[in-house]
């Protein structure tokens, strides 16, 4: 079992600020990181699958950085809006296996 | 349209009554994953399968088990539920050999054991 860790555990922002959050993982044996947002009553959905080291992806107002030497990923959200409100989870590929973090809960007030 | 469904959403048992979860998939995806999360925890991986090949995590409890009769369905079975089986159920399907590599999750089904 390999270990992801997830930082903040949650986060409480007012509608317009900017948040990032944290993702841990083994460096070893890299394939690839992935990063799912996880709403309410719903199911998760894929933001970003990166391979890369140094790799920067971007979907409107979120962004994604990735070290795998170092092994870890920053999630960036510009301007929070109420709808960002979610579960951020990553998720380490290892050999078609997914190991997930426990995820960072963002709720954003308008 | 729903590309991976789970059923039911909502599953009440009693503790030892079996229940069975179910997952199907429209994508013609040939890996399906079982992850069981219990409250703000990280999901964990119960089994996958890679087409035919079933592929169990060292952890996961005996009382867990899974068949996959076909490409688009998998099946979870709990043959006798305890408290500590209550947790959210999560089934993912991707596709390797091709496509991104993402998964693509059901809704989930949500286990009480009473």
């Amino acid at each position: 079992i390999l270990n992801v860790e997830q930082s903040p555990q949650s986060l409480h922002v007012q509608e317009g600020d900017s948040t990032n959050f944290t993702c841990s993982f083994p460096s070893s044996n890299f394939y690839a990181l992935h990063w799912y947002r996880w709403e309410t009553a719903k199911s998760p959905e894929a933001l970003f699958v990166m391979t890369l080291n140094g790799d920067e992806k971007k979907k409107g107002r979120i962004s994604a950085t990735l070290n795998t030497k170092e092994g870890y990923s920053y999630l960036y959200i510009k301007g929070s809006q109420p709808e960002d409100s979610a579960t951020y989870l990553c998720a380490f590929n290892n050999f078609n296996k997914f190991y997930f973090g426990s995820g960072t809960k963002l709720n954003v007030k308008p | 349209d729903a590309m991976v469904i789970q059923n039911p959403r909502y599953q009440v048992t009693q503790f030892g009554k079996p229940v069975t979860l179910s997952c199907s998939q429209t994508l013609n995806h040939n890996v399906m994953y079982w992850y069981q999360q219990k409250s703000s925890q990280a999901p964990k991986l119960l089994f996958h399968y890679y087409d035919k090949d079933f592929n169990n995590e060292a952890d996961t409890p005996d009382n867990f088990q899974s068949r996959r009769p076909n490409t688009s369905f998998c099946f979870l079975d709990i043959r006798s539920p305890g408290l500590g089986d209550a947790a959210m159920y999560l089934c993912a399907t991707t596709i390797i050999g091709g496509g991104t590599g993402e998964l693509f999750f059901g809704e989930g089904s949500r286990l009480t054991v009473l």
